[in-house]
């Protein structure tokens, strides 16, 4: 079995400040692990993903997360967001030899002007 | 091109119709899926085919029927329709193997009255 949490339901952050969303997973086997953006009326699109390797993952529009095995953490930062960055953030794991990917509850991220 | 499409994108009908919700991808992947978002954002699988086989099958009233006539497609029956089928249902498609990525299509918004 394998869950997400994302700690935080709405995170209010002013323009050109640095943001982090917080995710935690727990699974009885070694998982990859994605987050997905989900911008007003659309579909889920993949921000980034770690598989293995390097626990720090470069995503696009900017975004890292950093895999932290210890923590079972996987959370997620821009050092500069923009007004463009309002959007749901979902964390997802997926575990290794399982086809179902669990989401979590999503994170609301509103950019402040 | 549209690489994940869904039709419609708004479907409002009363309670007790049945409706159908279809979805194509022309990734040329082997999985699909279909997920449904309540009102409160919460992203829930509900069912999976491989290669025209369903895979996952989650606990979801036997109202709802998938349909895969062949890879790129993965239709969702629903009968008898009631209030709280009202959710957005996302239809997905991926390569199988857990490290691939899910993409997503738009988004169907169901509304039963």
């Amino acid at each position: 079995a394998q869950s997400v949490t994302q700690l935080d339901s709405q995170v209010p952050v002013f323009e050109e400040a640095p943001v982090e969303l917080r995710c935690n997973y727990s699974s009885s086997v070694s998982v990859y692990l994605f987050w997905y953006v989900q911008y007003p009326n659309q579909g889920l699109q993949l921000l980034l993903k770690y598989l293995s390797g390097s626990t720090l993952v470069k995503g696009i529009n900017g975004f890292e997360a950093e895999f932290n095995k210890s923590q079972t953490s996987f959370h997620l930062r821009k050092p500069s967001v923009h007004i463009s960055d309002t959007a749901e953030y979902f964390c997802a794991v997926r575990g290794k030899g399982n086809e179902k990917l669990t989401f979590g509850t999503g994170t609301r991220l509103t950019i402040i002007p | 091109d549209t690489a994940v499409s869904q039709t419609p994108k708004y479907l409002v009908t009363q309670m007790g119709n049945d409706k159908s919700i279809k979805c194509e991808q022309n990734l040329g992947h082997d999985t699909m899926y279909w997920y449904k978002q309540d009102s409160k954002k919460f992203l829930k699988i509900m069912f999976s085919y491989n290669n025209k086989e369903l895979i996952i099958n989650e606990t979801v009233p036997n109202r709802f029927s998938p349909k895969s006539p062949d890879k790129a497609h993965l239709n969702l029956h629903i009968n008898s329709l009631e209030l709280g089928d009202s959710a957005v249902y996302f239809c997905a498609s991926s390569q199988s193997g857990a490290t691939d990525t899910q993409y997503f299509g738009p988004g169907t918004r169901l509304t039963v009255l």
